[in-house]
């Protein structure tokens, strides 16, 4: 079965600062990943997806990841973190059969911002 | 363009009641799925409905049913509510031709 593990449930980094968080996967194929943001009492924003092709992806928000295969991870990165980007974020992969799709996250982890 | 909507956004319930949560997709998407995420965790996936029918059903309960409409809204009902059912619950649209889904804003349920 699939699994996704986030290893870092909290980081603490000053504005300005660049950013990287952990996601590694388990999956049997080639996996559709995915990085979501979640602020307080709110829902999922997709940040940025990867299926195929190019290994490094932009998202939104000045975000970015790359797939590494070798090492079944898809971190999370961002040159400079400015204060809004305090908030949770969670790795996903996806499970596709047919029609059927299921996504699987990790457990989260939780960026604080200091000024 | 309307992203994913949910009702209510906050309810409270007493335990062994029974709730449902509605859920609007975005427009020209067919597919909706539930998820619960309790409190400090990553959401957990309950259903996917796809052209009415159940496509795909996680680890939960059979006190947890939904279903899909015509116009592809969807409910979740939960029955005999039980305190551990206290999570927000979140739906989600697919966009097929991407293979992403997009996220509402959640229902956040306190079961007391």
């Amino acid at each position: 079965a699939q699994s996704v593990t986030q290893p870092d449930i909290h980081i603490t980094v000053s504005e300005g600062a660049s950013l990287e968080l952990r996601c590694n996967y388990s999956y049997g194929a080639t996996p559709y990943l995915f990085w979501y943001v979640q602020s307080p009492g709110q829902g999922l924003q997709l940040l940025l997806k990867y299926f195929s092709g190019d290994t490094l992806v932009q998202g939104i928000k000045g975000f970015e990841a790359e797939f590494k295969r070798s090492q079944s991870s898809f971190n999370l990165r961002k040159p400079s973190v400015h204060w809004s980007d305090a908030a949770e974020y969670f790795c996903a992969v996806v499970l596709v059969t047919g029609t059927a799709s299921k996504l699987t996250f990790g457990t989260g982890t939780r960026l604080q911002v200091t000024l | 363009d309307a992203g994913v909507t949910q009702s209510p956004t906050h309810l409270i319930k007493t335990r062994g009641q029974q709730v449902t949560l509605r859920c609007s997709p975005i427009s020209g998407h067919k597919s909706v799925s539930w998820y619960q995420q309790v409190l400090g965790q990553g959401p957990q996936f309950i259903f996917q409905y796809y052209e009415k029918e159940e496509r795909g059903r996680g680890n939960f309960p059979d006190r947890f049913s939904a279903r899909q409409f015509p116009n592809y809204s969807s409910e979740l009902n939960v029955n005999a509510l039980l305190l551990g059912d206290s999570a927000l619950y979140l739906c989600a649209s697919k966009d097929y031709a991407t293979e992403t889904q997009y996220f509402g804003p959640g229902t956040r349920l306190l079961v007391l």
